[in-house]
């Protein structure tokens, strides 16, 4: 199992620019989060999902727009990046509660770079 | 949102030694999880606590999920020089909708130059 993978590695955006951050998983999870992590500073939920096709916010979900078509995969949109929107983007899954374990794993991240 | 307190911010460990780290808050949590997150990568969970006053350990790491359900604690026992990294609790709310967490800023383990 690859466990759950995050493309694009690396980017640099000018302000103004919208990109994609697709995340992928092959554990079969049920929920799946996005977090972004600034120097300094611990994991802080943009948007989750408890399932194909739904959608919640999290913490810091202002600028960013998410969608989950299929199981596996869970996107991240930046319509309009903005140079606060430089970080690091994780994207974790788990388990349905009674199904599994709680605990989240998480992707290798992808740094992005706004300016 | 929900705070957890994680501390030492960071430390300097030596080989051999053993070495403690903290996390508190003001909530009651049913679960606490600990992370380690090396350069470049993404966090790894390290070990996993499901009920109040258990122990669990995975090689020579040691949790502890506090009686009052509002702490935890992370032992190292002999240090080694891989052990450096950045650490995280992580909390979750009994009432959390989809499994949500709640994270610690982290302990930043260095070695002692």
């Amino acid at each position: 199992n690859a466990g759950v993978t995050q493309t694009p590695k690396f980017r640099v955006l000018k302000t103004g620019q919208s990109m994609t951050l697709l995340c992928a998983q092959d554990m079969n999870h049920e929920y799946m989060y996005w977090y972004r992590q600034d120097p300094g500073m611990g994991l802080r939920l943009i948007h989750y999902s408890v399932g194909e096709g739904t959608t919640a916010k999290g913490e810091v979900p202002d600028g960013y727009n998410v969608s989950r078509l299929k199981k596996q995969n869970f996107l991240l949109g930046l319509e309009s990046a903005a140079p606060s929107q430089t970080s690091v983007y994780f994207c974790a899954s788990s388990y349905l509660i009674g199904t599994g374990p709680y605990e989240q794993y998480f992707g290798p991240g992808t740094r992005l770079t706004v300016t | 949102g929900q705070q957890l307190n994680q501390s030492p911010q960071s430390m300097f460990i030596q080989e051999g030694e053993d070495v403690s780290m903290n996390c508190t808050s003001s909530s009651i949590f049913n679960t606490w999880l600990w992370y380690k997150q090396e350069p470049g990568e993404g966090p790894v969970l390290l070990i996993a606590l499901y009920k109040a006053g258990e122990l669990t350990s995975n090689g020579r790491l040691t949790a502890q999920f506090g009686i009052t359900r509002k702490d935890s604690f992370l032992n190292i026992s002999a240090s080694i020089p891989s052990d450096v990294g950045i650490y995280f609790c992580a909390g979750q709310l009994e009432e959390a909708a989809g499994n949500k967490l709640t994270f610690g800023g982290g302990t930043r383990v260095l070695v002692k130059p």
